[in-house]
């Protein structure tokens, strides 16, 4: 899982498997962002997930969220070459957007 | 779309050198912020700005100053870089008046302080 002062995880897995990224949060928040980015680029929102959802879908993508433990994951389903990124979640401070970013989860797929 | 352009991409300076990173937003958007990521790392927020005049401290300001001109300008200065200042910066805006939603970011700036 992701957050704080952990490092950047890595995951390398085939085309087409399915891969799931976890990230634990500390304080309390009221929506999970979950972030991409491609190398050389900004993040990119993918997919946001508030506290009244316990689930979210975007195309291939899932998110859940968990209020009372605190967690969230990102679920890539059948993932393809053009899914490798590095993926964040981030947290809103309760108001203006004011984003905490866990470490990131690097994925790689194909070689 | 939402754009926000960042200048200059690369910059090499001098440790005790002053630098100013520039950041541009077409988004119509009140809020502006201010990250830098460290290799194997998240972004962290420096400094932030509900809009022109303000500026405020995020989670690690030491070293570094803001300027909000306006609404489509927010600038990051270093008025004594030092090697440990030596990051990758992205400038973002979001929607301030709407909480939990979008924030949209650049393509950073690589400061390489010698």
């Amino acid at each position: 899982s992701q957050w704080g002062e952990e490092n950047l995880q890595a995951l390398s897995i085939q085309e087409g498997e399915d891969v799931t990224m976890n990230c634990s949060y500390k304080t309390y928040t009221t929506v999970v962002h979950w972030y991409r980015q491609d190398s050389g680029r900004g993040p990119a929102l993918i997919i946001l997930i508030r506290s009244n959802e316990r689930e979210k879908r975007s195309g291939r993508l899932r998110a859940t969220l968990d209020t009372s433990s605190q967690s969230s994951s990102l679920s890539i389903t059948a993932a393809q070459c053009e899914d490798t990124a590095v993926y964040f979640c981030a947290t809103d401070k309760g108001s203006f957007n004011k984003l905490t970013f866990g470490a990131g989860t690097r994925l790689a797929v194909c070689p | 779309e939402a754009a926000v352009t960042q200048s200059p991409r690369n910059k090499v300076a001098v440790t005790g050198g002053k630098v100013t990173l520039s950041c541009n937003q077409t988004n119509n958007h009140n809020n502006m912020y201010w990250y830098r990521q460290d290799t194997g790392h998240g972004l962290r927020l420096i400094h932030y700005s509900y809009g022109a005049g303000s500026t405020e401290k995020g989670d690690i300001p030491d070293g570094y100053k803001a300027s909000r001109p306006s609404q489509e300008n927010f600038s990051l200065i270093l008025e004594l870089a030092t090697p440990s200042q030596t990051s990758v910066y992205f400038c973002a805006s979001g929607d301030g008046r709407v909480a939990n939603t979008e924030v949209f970011f650049g393509k950073g700036t690589r400061l390489t302080v010698v």
